[in-house]
């Protein structure tokens, strides 16, 4: 079965820098576009970035771009996002999701980790 | 940027009985609409995709509907389990992909 496994969460000071990463299981990861999607806590939710199944085509938000970076590694089946400069609004649990099919365009997302928090705080 | 926006806020509902949650964007998705749900302390999961598609092994009392601007999600007889917010996103012109700002779904 599909599994997401997110890690590297945790408390940072304003300015700072965290790598995120996703451990992927259970499907063919090199074939999926992936994406990042944040929850600030009791908000809503927040798209961050996205990057095709071969790394050629990424997206930001503006509200991170410039700061985070997403890259994956196909061979060791497994996403990152390093994020910079980590201000006060990053604080919030990452997750990162599967994108529904093949067509990397198709911008839903049928699979999710359990996210981890993210915490930007003096 | 394509502006979703849920309606109401929050929905009482009695176990049972019918909710009707809508869910309309700023302009034209077609029908790149989907719906999740959330519960608390989890992640999102996915329950309808193509506007009106069930994804799989979510239950036949959910049921989505709509195009163009609006969208209706149905949840025709609601189980306990199903009291959760529950989130629309648009994926037809992006980036950048955006979700409305949810609907909670509350025992009445």
């Amino acid at each position: 079965q599909v599994q997401l496994v997110e890690s590297g969460g945790g408390v940072v000071q304003p300015g700072g820098s965290l790598r995120l990463s996703c451990a992927a299981s259970g499907f063919t990861f090199s074939t999926y576009g992936m994406h990042w999607v944040r929850q600030a806590p009791g908000k809503g939710l927040e798209w961050v970035t996205f990057i095709r199944y071969d790394g050629i085509n990424i997206y930001y938000a503006d509200s991170v771009k410039g700061r985070f970076t997403i890259s994956r590694d196909n061979s060791k089946n497994t996403l990152y996002l390093q994020m910079n400069s980590l201000r006060a609004e990053d604080t919030a649990v990452y997750y990162c999701a599967k994108g529904i099919s093949t067509d990397w365009y198709d911008g839903s997302f049928d699979y999710w980790g359990q996210g981890t928090l993210v915490t930007v705080s003096s | 940027e394509i502006v979703m926006a849920q309606s109401p806020a929050t929905l009482s509902v009695s176990p049972g009985e019918r909710a009707t949650l809508s869910c309309r964007a700023s302009q034209s998705v077609s029908s790149n609409l989907a719906w999740y749900q959330q519960k608390p302390g989890q992640a999102p999961r996915l329950l309808i995709y193509g506007a009106s598609t069930r994804a799989t092994g979510i239950p036949a009392r959910f049921s989505g509907s709509g195009s163009g601007t609006e969208f209706t999600l149905t949840i025709s007889s609601l189980q306990s389990e199903d009291f959760a917010v529950y989130y629309c996103q648009q994926y037809n012109n992006w980036p950048p992909l955006t979700f409305g700002g949810g609907t909670k779904v509350e025992i009445k």
